[in-house]
């Protein structure tokens, strides 16, 4: 079935370690995104990509680096430098293009937790 | 400030009775609109999207209606089930044509059996 596969669903982190949360979709989507939420608020974006080789910093990129070296594949590291990185992070995917705004889907998630 | 919000955080319903979810929006750029449906330890679920060029659209169960002139989105659900418990989520684009989408808090909907 066609989808995006967050991995793992939980994951823990010590002080000072950078981790990396993988996100894999089949969709053949242009676009990617990483969100962070925390308990009862909503969806902050992180960064995105809308192309391969190419992304941007959304709302809080600080402490969190990414990539996009495949069309299937947008892993997101949460560095060191995230001092509160305890959050449930999601990552979609979207058509793009001349078709204007398209829904996001998305994966099930990644819970990180600090040791 | 600009935000995407909900008037009520909560909202319990009767199995069986109509479902109504209300959103507010405030960045007159946004022209497109979409629901999520978001289970306790699960990514958001895809429910329903509508444009600015319409002011009503409709899916299996479920109705979406945009009041532009008040910058007012809702979400109706009919015959609401014990499935539908979930964390409901709007989400706006401020005129972004990028794909990027803002999202407010979310109500939760627990429904009675």
């Amino acid at each position: 079935d066609g989808g995006i596969t967050q991995s793992p669903k939980y994951l823990f982190r010590k002080e000072g370690q950078n981790v990396t949360l993988s996100c894999e979709q089949n969709l053949n989507h242009d676009a990617m995104y990483w969100y962070r939420q925390d308990p009862g608020q909503g969806l902050r974006l992180i960064y995105y990509s809308q192309i391969v080789n190419d992304f941007q910093k959304g709302d809080i990129a600080e402490g969190y680096s990414v990539s996009r070296e495949k069309k299937e594949s947008f892993p997101l590291t949460v560095t060191s430098a995230q001092k509160n990185p305890t959050a449930f992070y999601l990552c979609a995917s979207s058509i793009q293009g001349a078709v204007g705004n398209q829904p996001q889907h998305f994966g099930d998630g990644t819970r990180l937790s600090i040791l | 400030g600009e935000s995407v919000g909900l008037h009520l955080p909560t909202l319990s319903v009767q199995e069986g009775d109509n479902s109504i979810i209300n959103c507010a929006y405030s960045n007159s750029a946004s022209d497109y609109f979409i629901w999520y449906k978001q289970e306790s330890g699960k990514g958001p679920q895809f429910i329903i999207d509508i444009r600015s060029n319409m002011d009503k659209r409709q899916g299996q169960r479920v109705t979406v209606l945009l009041n532009k002139t008040v910058k007012h989105l809702s979400l109706q659900i009919a015959a609401t089930q014990p499935g539908d418990s979930a964390v409901y989520f709007c989400a706006e684009n401020r005129g972004s044509t990028l794909g990027r989408l803002y999202f407010g808090r979310g109500t939760q909907l627990t429904v009675w059996p």
